[in-house]
């Protein structure tokens, strides 16, 4: 039973490039979840989605990011005009129920990240 | 108001001695607070986690204290060995209105052998 699949491991783009970052969820989850983090930070939440919808992406900047969770294949976080303050290890989590749905806080399972390095 | 507090920023403790790491929130309306370890180039990993009905849960050496009024938890690992040093977050999440889990900063943990 694979576990939250992430991919590329490690990305490195020029400023003013795209990235794509992908994430596979566990078998069996439609709920994915996407955090940033900075060295010697915390995660920051970005976005939650189910497939084919964004339920929150108030952890998103408004310009440059989006995300999307298609009904096939994995969610992509598209970041466009990378800047060098967009360099970050990207986690993807998944959930097989939503956190919020009369109390069942499923545990978030992560993948092992994306380090985006921007030159 | 969504923030989730969390000291130290760093620990170094002694092979067999206690780790002690703290957290604080704000929002009272959070009611699932989980730990999570995390290993260089790894994800993180739920550990332990707890609901404010009890104050504290034990898993092993982990365990969780949790004081509803100060609005306060923290981890205790007992026994501290070489292989526990990660970093460990603690987070809280709430079932009412909201989805989202949200993360302290961390506190990196070295056991010395």
């Amino acid at each position: 039973n694979a576990g939250v699949m992430q991919n590329p491991r490690h990305l490195v783009r020029r400023r003013g490039q795209e990235a794509r970052l992908r994430c596979s969820p566990m078998k069996g989850h439609s709920h994915v979840y996407w955090y940033r983090q900075l060295p010697e930070e915390g995660l920051k939440f970005m976005v939650y989605l189910q497939k084919e919808n964004i339920i929150d992406e108030s952890g998103m900047p408004k310009e440059r990011f989006s995300a999307e969770f298609p009904k096939e294949g994995p969610s992509i976080l598209r970041i466009q005009q990378v800047v060098r303050g967009d360099s970050a290890a990207y986690f993807c989590a998944s959930s097989p129920l939503s956190q919020g749905t009369g109390g069942s806080n499923e545990k978030l399972f992560f993948g092992s990240g994306t380090q985006l390095s921007v030159l | 108001q969504q923030q989730v507090k969390q000291s130290p920023q760093s620990l170094i403790v002694q092979k067999g001695g206690i780790s002690i790491i703290n957290c604080a929130y704000e929002n009272t309306a959070f009611d699932y607070f989980p730990w999570y370890q995390q290993f260089p180039g790894k994800g993180p990993a739920l550990l332990i986690a707890i609901r404010p009905d009890v104050s504290e849960k034990k898993e092993g050496r982990f365990t969780i204290s949790f004081n509803k009024s100060a609005k306060q938890f923290s981890l205790h690992i007992m026994d501290s060995q070489p292989g526990d040093s990660a970093t460990y977050f603690c987070a809280a999440s709430t079932s009412t209105g909201g989805f989202k889990t949200i993360f302290g900063a961390g506190t990196r943990l070295f056991v010395k052998a």
